[in-house]
């Protein structure tokens, strides 16, 4: 059974805090990694997505994976009303995408 | 450049009826996802294509579920007889470079 662990939340941080959001895995074999931002009664849309080990950065927003720890996090940095959402984790394992429950973020203007 | 579209985007029946929905992918994309996400939970697929066959539907409902991808473009999903704990968002995906995936909008099905 392959299993993404994300913390459900919710995550509460004022305006301009960094937010941090967690997810581990529990395949190995995992080939990459993605997060996806779900606002209420909408689809997820797709944030970034991380393949080696390390940081990515695009925008206000850092991927970062530990494959030897299976852990893979998202940093929102200058955090705005606006990113309130559920976030989710997703990994990429043999051909299929396997998602976590999501973490719910609210923005404290 | 479109996105994914699907149709409905809201269904109500009773359970024992029957409901189909509809995704038309992004243009060109080889790969369509069908997933179920059910109210506070994450997406679960439920059947994936590759063209127009079959990669993977090990966790459809084989019973009550039916999905065909017809010429390898759009697709349906069909349910029947529907039950209770079908309620749910059932969304379609589309893919066409390394690894990276699109959503349609969901339909939002509600069994009575």
């Amino acid at each position: 059974q392959k299993e993404v662990e994300q913390n459900s939340g919710p995550l509460s941080v004022p305006e301009g805090a960094i937010a941090s959001l967690n997810c581990t895995y529990s395949d190995r074999g995992s080939q990459s990694f993605f997060w996806y931002r779900q606002y209420s009664g909408k689809s997820p849309e797709l944030i970034m997505f991380i393949y080696s080990n390390g940081d990515k950065e695009d925008g206000r927003f850092t991927a970062q994976l530990n494959k030897a720890s299976q852990y893979v996090s998202l940093l929102i940095r200058d955090s705005q009303p606006s990113d309130s959402a559920t976030y989710l984790c997703a990994v990429f394992t043999g051909n299929q995408f396997y998602f976590g429950t999501g973490t719910s973020l609210t923005v404290i203007p | 450049e479109a996105g994914v579209a699907q149709s409905p985007r809201y269904k109500i029946i009773e359970k024992r009826q029957s409901v189909a929905f509809w995704c038309n992918p992004i243009s060109g994309h080889a790969t369509l996802y069908w997933y179920q996400q059910i109210l506070g939970q994450g997406p679960k697929l439920l059947i994936q294509f590759q063209n127009n066959g079959v990669v993977d539907d090990s966790q459809l409902p084989k019973d009550r579920f039916s999905a065909e991808r017809l010429k390898g473009v759009d697709s349906t999903l069909k349910i029947q007889p529907a039950k209770l704990e079908d309620s749910a968002v059932y969304l379609c995906a589309s893919r066409l470079a390394y690894n990276e995936q699109f959503f349609g909008p969901g339909t939002r099905l509600t069994v009575l």
